[in-house]
């Protein structure tokens, strides 16, 4: 079962911020928060990922809590490209060879 | 970065017959590769765990003789649906883990008519 819970879905104007929440309240401590998205008909594509700190890559950010019980990605400027499907996961590190887990995700519409 | 390349994209074929589902990485070497299905409206499945040179570890409810898996190679694995039927319709993604995070193909769709 998914470790993770998201709002099913989420609308967004185009050009504002785009905040998809996403709750781990069982996340272990040797554990990352990965964030991938989906848009339709193709494979799921890595947007971001952290342990505990806040990270900052040219796609997103992604703001973890203190306690890493929840954590926020945030697409600074939403584009009508950014219609997809966003998807929290905690794992390990892939180091170790360890599969992916989603859930149901937050199917996210960034209107004009 | 990391390329997984994932072939065919689509594919339709008949019923009782077989399909075979290739991933490569490109410019990696992938010890570990994984095997997803998704129907329609649904999020990724996990349907078994492929290491290189030796056998694929299947999730539960997933047949091991009807999926078959070969990952021959650190780049290739291959995904077999033998004697496909309507319900095997779906859409399969496979997965391997680089060097950010995990990498996954762009899917097949598999229809079985």
């Amino acid at each position: 079962d998914a470790k993770t819970t998201q709002p099913t879905s989420m609308d967004c104007a185009e050009g504002r911020a785009a905040n998809l929440p996403c709750n781990h309240s069982t996340i272990s401590g040797n554990e990352y928060v990965y964030w991938y998205r989906q848009i339709h008909s193709q494979g799921p594509q890595y947007i971001i990922h952290g342990l505990k700190n806040n990270e900052t890559n040219e796609m997103a950010s992604l703001i973890i809590t203190e306690d890493r019980k929840s954590s926020t990605l945030i697409l600074p400027h939403a584009t009508l490209r950014d219609t997809a499907v966003y998807y929290c996961i905690v794992s390990p590190s892939n180091n170790a060879g360890n599969m992916l887990t989603f859930g149901g995700g937050t199917r996210l519409m960034v209107k004009p | 970065g990391a390329v997984v390349s994932q072939h065919p994209s689509w594919v339709i074929c008949k019923s009782g017959t077989s399909v075979k589902i290739e991933c490569r990485s490109l410019d990696f070497q992938a010890t570990t590769m994984f095997w997803y299905r998704q129907f329609p409206k649904q999020s990724l499945m996990l349907m078994a765990t492929s290491n290189e040179g030796s056998k694929a570890t299947y999730e539960q409810g997933v047949e091991k003789d009807k999926f078959l898996i070969n990952h021959a190679s650190l780049t290739l694995s291959t995904l077999t649906v033998t004697s496909a039927h309507p319900e095997d319709s779906s859409f399969y993604i496979c997965s391997a883990s680089a060097l950010y995070g995990y990498t996954f193909g762009s899917g097949t769709r598999l229809t079985v008519v």
